[in-house]
């Protein structure tokens, strides 16, 4: 089981790019990396989703380190609208039995 | 398109009861899921699907049963209510890239559920 740990908590001001790094020291082989926002009472929201290297969307960027044990999610320039949770996830195993198992996210707090 | 949608979006239930949470998708996606998110927590999976005819369970199972008899819907069913069961509820939809890839999962607004 490809455990994710991450920690529980950031703060940040407006304008500011944020990192928060995702350790999974035990992915397989063929995992994907995915990372999600929830915003309290809705769902969680996909935000980008990554296998090796880096990823950039509209909204962050992924960054993979080559040995895959860990992934950094970059927010720029993150406003007061990016207060939320955070969760990483890892797909079990290369079998993919769709296993997808949330770890306690980072709850980012921004401050004007 | 929808999306996923879940009914009810709020329930009260004594303890002892019995409910089922409705789901259901129209993206034609494969997989599906079961989430549970107690006050100030992380999601935790209840059961999964990933395909029709075919359920498991995930890391919270206890207390709850599944049946995925078409594509589109995922319903939940709670046996016997707890106050432990006491949660917001989430149901997901995703579509399977093979070889542990998945694309990205669309969640419901979730169902509220308070047993008393």
């Amino acid at each position: 089981l490809a455990k994710t740990t991450q920690p529980i908590s950031m703060d940040s001001y407006e304008g500011q790019e944020v990192n928060i790094t995702c350790s999974h020291n035990n992915i397989a082989t063929n995992d994907y990396i995915t990372w999600y926002q929830q915003f309290p009472s809705q769902g969680p929201r996909f935000i980008i989703q990554g296998y090796k290297t880096k990823v950039t969307n509209e909204v962050a960027s992924l960054f993979i380190p080559a040995d895959r044990k860990s992934s950094t999610l970059s927010l720029p320039r993150v406003s007061l609208s990016d207060t939320a949770v955070y969760y990483c996830l890892v797909g079990e195993g290369s079998s993919n039995t769709g296993k997808l198992i949330f770890g306690q996210g980072t709850t980012l707090q921004v401050k004007p | 398109n929808a999306g996923v949608t879940q009914t009810p979006k709020f329930r009260i239930l004594k303890i002892g009861q019995s409910m089922t949470l409705q789901c259901a998708q129209d993206m034609n996606h494969n997989y599906m899921y079961w989430y549970r998110q107690d006050p100030g927590m992380g999601l935790k999976l209840i059961y999964y699907s990933v395909g029709a005819g075919i359920t498991d369970k995930g890391e919270v199972p206890n207390g709850y049963n599944v049946s995925r008899s078409t594509t589109e819907d995922f319903p939940l069913r709670l046996e016997l209510a707890a106050p432990s069961q006491t949660s917001v509820y989430f149901c997901a939809s995703s579509y399977s890239k093979g070889q542990g890839g998945h694309y990205e999962q669309y969640f419901g607004p979730g169902t509220r559920l308070t047993v008393t």
